[in-house]
């Protein structure tokens, strides 16, 4: 299983695109690019997933590099609600292996 | 309906207590999962239960035992717990076992005492 890395915390202002970067510089061909949230006192919540192409859903877009060795998620208008700690997860085979994550705070 | 559903929500139990955590889905999924989440920290995966069997067990000790009863049934049943035990338990199921999509409950908070 390939190790993440992410930043520990990050700010945003409300209205901004946050940008959470992770690398994952020993990644496999097999292995997909997972992101999940966690809000405070609740589970963990499925954003998006991409292998190689950039994808992008209701909630975020996800931009993996060519390489493959890191990948940003990007909200594209952070709000007060969107304050929690974002999971960077490699996953093969369904095995979903949690990093430390980033804490994001979006203020005011 | 796309919930997972745990219960308790809150457990309070002594070193000598048999009890258990339970979860349920009803979305059909064949994959489900628990993982363990002390405060501060990243969910720790425990158990992988895929079609009713057991798939993966990350090396927890034999004073947790899971089952899987049937398709939409999860429990986890606890025996002789220490206070290092004491943890957000959390459920979780997918679809297939090979999808990264997985589905978490809120979980059980669990105090051992």
């Amino acid at each position: 299983d390939a190790k993440t890395t992410q930043p520990p915390s990050m700010d945003c202002a409300e209205g901004r695109a946050a940008n959470l970067p992770c690398n994952h510089s020993t990644i496999s061909g097999n292995e997909y690019v997972y992101w999940y949230r966690q809000i405070h006192s609740q589970g963990p919540q499925y954003i998006i997933h991409g292998l190689k192409n950039n994808e992008t859903n209701e909630m975020a877009s996800l931009i993996i590099t060519e390489d493959r060795k890191s990948s940003t998620l990007i909200l594209p208008h952070a709000t007060l609600r969107d304050t929690a700690v974002y999971y960077c997860i490699a996953v093969w085979r369904g095995k979903l292996i949690f990093g430390q994550g980033t804490e994001l705070s979006v203020k005011p | 309906d796309t919930e997972v559903t745990q219960t308790p929500k809150h457990l309070v139990m002594g070193m000598t207590n048999k009890k258990s955590l339970k979860c349920e889905q009803h979305m059909g999924h064949r994959a489900m999962y628990w993982y363990k989440q002390k405060a501060k920290k990243p969910p720790e995966l425990m158990f992988v239960y895929s079609y009713e069997k057991l798939s993966i067990n990350e090396s927890v000790p034999s004073r947790f035992s899971p089952e899987c009863p049937n398709s939409s049934l999860l429990n986890l049943h606890l025996h002789a717990l220490q206070p290092e035990d004491s943890a957000l338990y959390l459920c979780a199921s997918s679809p297939p076992l090979n999808t990264g999509e997985l589905f978490f409950g809120e979980g059980s908070r669990l105090t051992v005492l």
